[in-house]
C-alpha cells in the first residue's frame, strides 16, 4: 500500500523549459512534504519542502505547490538545466513525527533535461 | 566529517552470510535513520534512533535485521543469514531538527 505515489517513472524536458514533477499521497495525517534529488551513486539531497499550512513555496528556480484537498503536490523547475537531470523523490511525514522527520518516500521520477 | 559517511560502499555476500553496515552521522545529530532502497523504488524506512535509544524499529523486515547505536553516534545495521531479497542500497540519514541528511549508501548484493 503506497502512501506516496509518483506515477511517472521518467520525464524528459528541453533545456530552458519548465519541468513539472507530480506526487500524490493517501495519508491525511501527512502535514509536511519534501522533495529530494538523487544523482547516481549518491545519497538523496534535500531540495525544497512545504508545510500543509501553505499552498506554495518557492526557492529560486524551484517551486512546490500543495493541493491538500486533492492530496497532490508538484515540483516546478523553471528554467530547466542539464544539471537538473536526476531522480526526484517526493516524501511526506505526519504530524506525529515531531522534530524527527521519519519520511515516507515515493518511487521517484527520473528527470532528463536535454541540451 | 562534514557529511554522513557509510561503509562499505559496496558489499557482495553469499546467501547465508552475515553482514554489518556502518554509519557515521553528522557530528551532533541526535536522530539517525536507516532506510532500504530496492532497485527502482524509493527509500523505505527501517529503523530510527534518538541518541542511543532505538525508538522505532517497525520497518525492519525480519528478525534477521538488527541495528544498534550504543554510544549515540556511530550506528551499525547487521543482517544475519542474508537472503537474495536483502539485495538493496541501505541508506543512513541523520538529523538535528527538520530535514534528513543522507549518506551515499551501502549497496548490498546477495548471491
Amino acid at each position: 500500500d503506497q502512501q506516496v505515489k509518483q506515477n511517472s517513472p521518467s520525464l524528459s524536458v528541453q533545456e530552458g523549459r519548465i519541468s513539472i514533477l507530480n506526487c500524490d499521497y493517501t495519508n491525511s495525517m501527512f502535514d509536511y512534504f519534501l522533495w529530494y534529488k538523487k544523482y547516481p551513486a549518491e545519497g538523496p539531497t534535500f531540495l525544497i519542502s512545504i508545510s500543509s499550512i501553505k499552498d506554495k513555496n518557492e526557492d529560486g528556480r524551484f517551486t512546490v505547490f500543495l493541493n491538500k484537498s486533492a492530496k497532490h503536490l508538484s515540483l516546478h523547475i523553471v528554467p530547466s538545466q542539464p544539471g537538473d537531470s536526476a531522480v526526484y523523490f517526493c516524501a511526506a511525514t505526519p504530524v506525529s513525527s515531531g522534530s524527527a522527520r521519519q519520511l515516507t518516500f515515493g518511487s521517484g521520477t527520473q528527470l532528463t533535461v536535454l541540451p | 566529517g562534514a557529511g554522513v559517511s557509510q561503509s562499505p560502499r559496496y558489499k557482495v555476500a553469499k546467501r547465508g552470510q552475515d553482514v554489518a553496515l556502518r554509519c557515521d552521522p553528522i557530528s551532533g545529530h541526535v536522530s539517525l535513520f536507516w532506510y532500504q532502497q530496492a532497485l527502482g523504488q524509493g527509500p523505505e524506512f527501517l529503523t530510527y534512533f534518538q541518541n542511543e535509544a532505538q525508538l522505532d524499529k517497525s520497518g525492519l523486515p525480519s528478525d534477521r535485521f538488527f541495528a544498534e547505536r550504543p554510544e549515540g553516534s556511530v550506528s551499525t545495521l547487521k543482517i544475519q543469514r542474508t537472503q537474495q531479497e536483502d539485495s538493496a542500497v541501505y541508506l543512513c540519514a541523520s538529523s538535528l531538527v527538520g530535514e534528513l541528511f543522507f549518506g551515499e549508501g551501502s549497496r548490498l548484493t546477495v548471491l
